[in-house]
């Protein structure tokens, strides 16, 4: 099993660019979301799904969507890139929940310019 | 938001001493949990420990948690060099479905 993948592993961006990052999962979790870590602040909760198709925003949304439309996958789209978005941003999947044992990608570090 | 908060902020030992790390918190918790990260990788799950529960062992890994003082403690007994990294504790809260990691300890350990 492959776990938890993410890509790209380094992005740089310039203000206004849009992407997205991609996360995938291969262990069948019901439950994925994506964290942003930042210097000094621990890992904060961006966005959220309990499955397909049901996304949740966390605690801080802005400047972010997610969609579900499979198990596996979880993309992450930045619309408009920004500086404050310069972050390395993990994905993960867990079996029972938001509250259980999560499971990381190895993260991507983005650079907005 | 309430967080965990470690302490130490940062940690060096040798190699065969033993390293403690702290984490109170603010309010009830379902459950504790304690993570790992290396170095520019993804955090990676040590140990759950439940509202109820006291003290959980993994290998070399000790955990305890106290309610009544809001807080917990990881135990690292005869480190190694190969477990320097840094070191989050996460809260689930009570009544709520999210985790809040805190900012970490970083842990140092000297051939």
């Amino acid at each position: 099993n492959a776990g938890v993948t993410q890509t790209p592993k380094f992005q740089v961006l310039k203000t206004g660019q849009s992407m997205t990052l991609q996360c995938a999962q291969d262990m069948n979790h019901e439950y994925m979301s994506w964290y942003r870590q930042d210097p000094g602040m621990g890992l904060r909760l961006i966005h959220y799904s309990v499955g397909a198709g049901i996304t949740d925003q966390g605690e801080v949304p802005n400047g972010y969507n997610v969609s579900r439309s499979t198990t596996e996958d979880f993309p992450l789209r930045l619309l408009s890139a920004a500086p404050s978005q310069t972050s390395v941003y993990f994905c993960a999947s867990s079996y029972g929940g938001n509250t259980d044992t999560q499971y990381f990608g190895p993260g991507t570090r983005l650079t907005v310019l | 938001s309430q967080q965990g908060e470690e302490d130490p902020q940062a940690l060096s030992i040798q190699e065969g001493e033993n390293a403690t790390m702290n984490c109170s918190y603010k309010t009830s918790i379902n459950n504790l949990q304690w993570y790992r990260q290396n170095s520019g990788r993804g955090l990676v799950h040590l140990i759950l420990i439940r509202s109820n529960e006291r003290e959980k062992h993994s290998g070399r890994l000790r955990v305890t948690l106290d309610t009544s003082k809001k807080s917990s403690s990881l135990l690292i007994t005869a480190s190694r060099a190969a477990d320097t990294a840094s070191y989050f504790c996460a809260t689930a809260p009570s009544r709520t479905d999210k985790l809040i990691f805190g900012t970490g300890t970083r842990l140092q350990v000297f051939p």
